[in-house]
């Protein structure tokens, strides 16, 4: 499979607790985004990253979020404490240069936080 | 950062019935993209437009982007139960950072 990988699929996390999400990009992609969807909403950019370095990131919370994408191994989201309010869908996307080609989407992790 | 207008939010029609949702902004796109994202997936690309008055056909799929590069409409001929879905349009901006519209939510009802 040469598509986005993200996972987990579906993540459940009590309140206070962290995330972790992971995203593999496409073989041969170097570029990495990660998108927040609320239900019955468009997609919001949340950060842009290339290997070992974060290029916009004016999409984070200012707290508890950050996000992280090394040499080797997946590009990691991360939340701090989650609160009910960061439940949602996030989607990672990979391109392999000038994002005019498009973005390759993976299928997202639902975080629900109880 | 430059807004993307998407109307109407809500779509519902009859299978075999023509329909046209629109995607607008107050400022030049340099280029626009077209996803498709169903539900529980992520968005796919179905096509990027870069020339103003450009058409582009996918199937019954046609997409029109205005002359002034302002904005883009995506047609759909003899709509489908799989055409259901949310539609989102999105333009480049900044460094690579794709800003999506809220989307045009689709229902093809059989």
């Amino acid at each position: 499979n040469a598509g986005v990988m993200q996972n987990p699929r579906h993540l459940v996390r009590r309140r206070g607790q962290e995330a972790r999400l992971r995203c593999s990009p496409m073989k041969g992609h170097s570029h990495v985004y990660w998108y927040r969807q609320l239900p019955e909403e468009g997609l919001k950019f949340m950060v842009y990253l290339q290997k070992e370095n974060i290029i916009d990131e004016s999409g984070m919370p200012k707290e508890r979020f950050s996000a992280e994408f090394p040499k080797e191994g997946p590009s990691i989201l991360r939340i701090q404490q989650v609160v009910r309010g960061d439940s949602a869908a996030y989607f990672c996307a990979s391109s392999r240069g000038r994002a005019n080609y498009g973005y390759t989407f993976g299928s997202g992790t639902r975080l629900t936080v109880v | 950062t430059q807004l993307l207008e998407q109307s109407p939010q809500f779509l519902s029609i009859q299978e075999g019935e023509n329909l046209t949702v629109y995607c607008n902004s107050s400022s030049v796109f340099s280029s626009l993209q077209w996803y498709r994202q169903e539900p529980g997936e992520g968005p796919v690309l179905l096509v990027t437009v870069v020339t103003g008055g450009e058409v582009k056909k996918l199937k019954r799929l046609t997409f029109q982007f205005g002359d002034a590069r302002k904005d883009s409409s995506l047609h759909i001929t003899a709509a489908q139960p799989g055409d259901t879905g949310l539609y989102l349009c999105a333009s480049i901006q900044g460094a690579q950072k794709l800003v999506f519209g809220q989307g045009t939510r689709l229902t093809i009802n059989p």
